[in-house]
């Protein structure tokens, strides 16, 4: 079975500094690899998604991700962080293979203070 | 992508009561998935619903409890029988979407609170 693990369950950061989720995965299969975000209220948005191909993933809103499969890591990254940035955001896998469901980390709370 | 419409919002039951939950999708999609979140919590995977066939549903959570609907390609349903304050959480619809199934699209989420 697969599981995620996100390492911080909270993160405050500054507005305009970076800010890195982490996300590590556990499988004996290949997987693809999610990022979904939810503001307070809402369902969930797709962040971004790595399937194949170049391990550096960009996304919606500057967001963008790095697929280590020696690490089994997908931690995402932003640059410079905007107030609008504070949400959940949940890592998510799928297998290659098989069933189609998603398996979500816990989630990490990224609050961007003024 | 596909956007799917979740009704209702949110809703207020007494206790023993039931509840069904409706999600309606844009385009015909072949996978749907249900979610729970409970408060402050991650996304647990209720069941698989496939069209034409029974829903598949993960450890801890039976039909009894739990039946879905999945008439048609754009279409569920999610019931939450008898119903405790336990179940209050954010239910949520997903489909699976794009080419190749690698996209998927939420639903906004049930906000249910059982008194």
């Amino acid at each position: 079975a697969q599981s995620v693990t996100q390492l911080d369950s909270q993160v405050p950061v500054f507005e305009e500094a970076p800010v890195e989720l982490r996300c590590n995965y556990s499988s004996s299969v290949s997987v693809y690899l999610f990022w979904y975000v939810q503001y307070p209220n809402q369902g969930l948005q797709l962040l971004l998604k790595y399937l194949s191909g170049s391990t550096l993933v960009k996304g919606i809103n500057g967001f963008e991700a790095e697929f280590n499969k020696s690490q089994t890591s997908f931690h995402l990254r932003k640059p410079s962080v905007h107030i609008s940035d504070t949400a959940e955001y949940f890592c998510a896998v799928r297998t290659i293979q098989g069933a189609q469901k998603l398996v979500f980390g816990q989630g990490t709370r990224l609050t961007i203070n003024p | 992508s596909a956007v799917i419409s979740q009704k209702p919002s949110r809703d207020i039951c007494q206790r023993g009561t039931s509840l069904t939950i409706q999600c309606q999708v844009d385009s015909q999609v072949t996978m749907m998935f249900w979610y729970r979140q409970q408060p402050g919590q991650s996304l647990t995977l209720i069941a698989t619903a496939n069209q034409g066939s029974e829903a598949t549903y993960e450890s801890g959570f039976v039909i009894d409890k739990f039946p879905i609907s999945r008439p048609n390609l754009t279409f569920s349903t999610l019931t939450v029988s008898n119903m405790s304050p336990e179940d209050s959480s954010i239910y949520l619809c997903s489909a699976s979407t794009g080419a190749g199934n690698y996209g998927y699209t939420f639903g906004s989420g049930t906000r249910l609170t059982v008194v």
